[in-house]
């Protein structure tokens, strides 16, 4: 099966500073990521789509200036989440599909952000 | 962001036994369905998927029931084994894209030994 590959499993950083999540697709091209945050027992909520090549778009109450999202490449997406604060502090996830006709996703295997 | 529920229904099974977990979904617009694993630490695994023209599908150990009527998903875990201990997630379509989906609230299936 298709693989996605996500970039760190793990990251700790101090109050304010941002950070770089990396979504790869290893074995196939994807026009479309998605990304999603999770807090514990809870459900994944979707934060926004990564169109290659133009702009994300972003779900309702989801700050774009917040979360950054970079598409540039069939095989990469980021997500930087700038001046980070505790409340940030979640299990973030992205998601790629392969080819335009293929619904089903493939999930990388999250990102866990703890922000002191 | 999009997302249904807060906290994390419970069902805990005999191993060996059935399981079935539930979903109300709550578009009626959505034409496709996935149901995912998830354990802990990782991202979700697909699992089995169907579209509204079907209301069954089977897989290996695992039979997806569809009733539109209502809006209801289930799962159906045959002889069911420790290591299908996992969070289990329906998913919808967003109903404007195959490829938007969006996640129930989640059921953490328990199996003892």
């Amino acid at each position: 099966g298709a693989v996605v590959s996500q970039h760190p499993s793990w990251v700790i950083c101090k109050s304010g500073t941002s950070v770089k999540i990396e979504c790869r697709s290893l074995d196939f091209q994807a026009t479309t990521m998605f990304w999603y945050r999770q807090f514990p027992k809870q459900s994944l909520m979707l934060m926004a789509t990564s169109n290659e090549g133009s702009k994300a778009t972003y779900e309702q109450g989801v700050e774009k200036d917040k979360f950054l999202i970079n598409h540039a490449s069939l095989t990469l997406s980021t997500l930087t989440v700038t001046s980070a604060h505790p409340e940030d502090s979640s299990f973030y996830i992205c998601s790629a599909i392969p080819g335009t006709a293929n619904e089903k996703l493939f999930f990388g295997s999250g990102t866990q952000l703890s922000v002191l | 962001g999009e997302s249904v529920g807060l906290h994390l229904p419970t069902l805990s099974v005999q191993e060996g036994d059935n399981s079935i977990i539930n979903c109300a979904y709550s578009n009626s617009a959505s034409d496709y369905f996935i149901w995912y694993k998830q354990e802990s630490g990782k991202g979700p695994q697909f699992i089995i998927d169907i579209r509204s023209n079907m209301d069954k599908r089977q897989g290996q150990r695992v039979t997806v029931l569809l009733n539109k009527t209502v809006k209801h998903l289930s799962l159906q875990i045959a002889a069911t084994q420790p290591g299908d201990s996992a969070v289990y997630f329906c998913a919808e379509n967003s109903g404007t894209s195959y490829d938007k989906v969006i996640f129930g609230p989640g059921t953490s299936l328990s199996v003892i030994p």
